[in-house]
């Protein structure tokens, strides 16, 4: 069965300084893919990327970047020099194989960044 | 650019009522999904229709019913509202099934029920 875990419930940090949102994942097999969704106080929630289990190179977009790391079954979110619009719940979700419709969520990481 | 919409935003149920919750979506997409999320759950699957014609079971169904009316809509029915579906619903849609398909999600709808 498929799992994901996001152990840090709610993270504050201040205005420009960087955080780490991290992503344990489990799953048997060996085809999967990876997302993280951003839930902004507005309540919609945003793709923001999608990694396949086969291309570990980390990715960097803006002030965003992500860490795969599948020795450690992690898929962690670095945001850099954080801003007041980061401010969101960002959830991490994996599906298995090629013809999964099971979308399988994390419970979320609340980031507040105070100004 | 529409995506995936939602109605109604909000709803107030009494116990016992039945509704529905609409969801359209203008990307062409095969696969729609709805989805509950409930505080510190994250979301969970409630039905799913891979394409046009055919609906599935998702982790979390019982209380619920769909129907794919077309390509572009896919409704989720409450027949007989109950307080533990108060929740906030989300319908989501993607190209098609599996192969890691992007999944793109509505507004949501607030649902409580008294």
């Amino acid at each position: 069965a498929q799992k994901v875990t996001q152990a840090q419930t709610e993270i504050s940090v201040v205005e420009k300084e960087d955080v780490t949102l991290d992503c344990v994942y489990e799953t048997r097999d060996t085809t999967y893919y990876l997302f993280w969704y951003k839930q902004p106080p507005s309540g919609e929630l945003v793709f923001l990327i999608r990694r396949n289990s086969f291309d570990e190179q980390n990715e960097i977009s803006g002030r965003y970047s992500w860490n795969f790391q599948k020795s450690t079954s992690s898929f962690n979110f670095t945001i850099t020099a954080s801003q007041v619009v980061d401010s969101a719940v960002y959830f991490c979700a994996l599906t298995e194989g090629a013809g999964s419709y099971q979308l399988t969520f994390g419970k979320g990481t609340k980031l507040s960044v105070i100004p | 650019n529409a995506g995936v919409t939602q109605t109604p935003k909000f709803q107030v149920l009494k116990t016992g009522q039945s509704m529905t919750l609409q969801c359209a979506q203008d990307m062409n997409h095969n696969s729609m999904y709805w989805y509950r999320q409930d505080p510190g759950m994250g979301l969970r699957l409630i039905y799913y229709s891979a394409s046009e014609g055919t609906t599935d079971k998702g982790e979390v169904p019982n209380g619920y019913n769909v129907s794919r009316l077309n390509k572009r809509e896919f409704s989720l029915r409450l027949e007989s509202a109950a307080p533990s579906q108060t929740s906030v619903y989300f319908c989501a849609s993607s190209e098609a099934r599996g192969w890691g398909n992007i999944q793109y999600f509505g507004a949501g709808t607030r649902l409580s029920v008294l």
